[in-house]
């Protein structure tokens, strides 16, 4: 299974942008970019998902390399609420037998 | 509206003895997963159910194991707790396998004395 490589860990100021780096640099041409994040004390969530072309939704922006190599999430304006464990998982969704892995994924922490 | 939904959240067991931990969802969703999340890791799934056909990971030990009676309700039942198996367990669930998304309940957080 490819592999994803995430910083430990991020702080952000409330109200300011946010960039979630992730490098895969084995990705398989079949290999979506799938990005969860869990809150505390909560189950994981689905924020957002991509193939090749950025992608935008209500909660965030996927930023992919021309290369697929490497992705960043994008939260807009990061609100405390946004403060989390952030995943990045590369998944082949086209294989029904192949899952969804987490790996350790970056826990962000949002300053008032 | 929950969809799905864990009960209980917070469950204590003693060394050894079984315990069964219950997810039930109203999204009418093909598929449900349970995942162990131990403290500081990442989810880790244990097996899941399409439809009726069950789907064991390769590493899942023989101490677990899952009933689903049927589309809405699924269990997580434990033989003999040990010490190594507090942790937060997850269910999901997705339309189908090949579902981008997937569904979480907030966890069963499990205690064993």
């Amino acid at each position: 299974d490819a592999k994803t490589t995430q910083p430990n860990s991020m702080e952000s100021n409330e109200e300011e942008p946010v960039h979630l780096p992730c490098n895969h640099s084995t990705i398989s041409g079949t290999d979506y970019i799938h990005w969860y994040r869990q809150l505390p004390s909560q189950g994981p969530e689905y924020v957002i998902h991509g193939l090749t072309s950025n992608v935008n939704n209500r909660m965030a922006s996927l930023a992919i390399a021309e290369d697929r190599k490497s992705s960043t999430l994008i939260l807009h304006r990061a609100t405390l609420r946004d403060a989390a464990v952030y995943y990045c998982i590369l998944r082949d969704v086209q294989n029904a037998g192949n899952m969804l892995t987490f790996g350790g994924g970056t826990r962000l922490m949002v300053k008032p | 509206d929950a969809m799905v939904i864990q009960n209980p959240r917070y469950q204590v067991t003693q060394f050894g003895k079984p315990v069964t931990l219950s997810c039930s969802q109203t999204l009418n969703h093909n598929v449900m997963y349970w995942y162990q999340q131990k403290s500081s890791q990442a989810p880790k799934l244990l097996f899941h159910y399409y439809d009726k056909d069950f789907n064991n990971e390769a590493d899942t030990p023989d101490n677990f194991q899952s009933r689903r009676p049927n589309t809405s309700f699924c269990f997580l039942d434990i033989r003999s707790p040990g010490l190594g198996d507090a942790a937060m367990y997850l269910c999901a669930t997705s339309r189908v396998r090949t579902a981008y998304e997937q569904y979480f309940g907030p966890g069963t957080r499990l205690t064993v004395t």
